[in-house]
């Protein structure tokens, strides 16, 4: 099983609010990541978990904040975005071993749409 | 710096062979995968290549790997209309870091 679950699917969010987005995966990988998709571009990196500690903050704002509650589960809390915050968010998982792959296994994604 | 090239943009017909090129800087990478990217959709991953081989091939997909001039090719056998979407190359410098992707090749299948 190398399934990565985003959820929800879709979110649409003023700029006051505060949401979550959520990402899970079973498949025992100790690495977790969150990517922002612009339409047409390739995914680029906001964060990385290593074994449950942030490894990885490419210098995101601050109203973007991750938490990573145990070795399946990644969260992304938002508040206070902005509309060019509007992306498809990407979870995906690895396994850092020396010597395997840290392949990269992605989830479905969040549609994030900032009004 | 580390940067990973790809046409943009690639037209077949139904049935045709497609081949996706990439080029990539980073010569410590260790594996360099391939992505596919249906319309809103997230990211599939279609294969890799261990960086001490040169050939992988996996029913229809084909992918060649020329170290020396760090260039990576994707070959679909017999494209169907289903093989439309974004292909992505991706090389990994460092295990639990960023991937490094190319800007994605749109695959555009006629029939």
């Amino acid at each position: 099983d190398t399934e990565v679950t985003q959820t929800p699917k879709h979110l649409v969010m003023g700029m006051t609010n505060k949401k979550s987005l959520k990402c899970e995966q079973h498949m025992g990988h100790r690495a977790m990541y969150w990517y922002k998709q612009k339409a047409k571009k390739p995914p680029e990196l906001m964060f990385v978990y290593s074994y449950e500690k942030l490894s990885i903050n490419e210098s995101v704002p601050s109203r973007f904040s991750p938490e990573c509650p145990n070795s399946s589960l990644l969260n992304l809390h938002l508040h206070a975005l902005q509309p060019e915050d509007s992306a498809l968010y990407l979870c995906a998982s690895s396994s850092p071993r020396l010597g395997s792959t840290d392949t990269q296994y992605f989830g479905p994604g969040t549609r994030l749409t900032v009004l | 710096g580390e940067d990973v090239e790809q046409s943009l943009f690639l037209s077949v017909r139904e049935g045709d062979s497609s081949v996706i090129n990439c080029t990539y800087t980073d010569s410590s990478s260790t594996y360099l995968y391939w992505y596919k990217q249906e319309p809103g959709a997230g990211l599939q991953l279609l294969t890799y290549i261990f960086s001490n081989m040169d050939m992988k091939q996996d029913q229809r997909l084909t992918v060649l790997l020329n170290k020396k001039d760090k260039h990576l090719s994707l070959r679909i056998a017999d494209t169907q209309t289903g093989d439309s979407a974004i292909y992505f190359c991706a090389e990994s410098p460092q295990a639990g870091t960023a991937l490094i992707f190319g800007k994605g090749t749109t695959l555009s299948v006629s029939s």
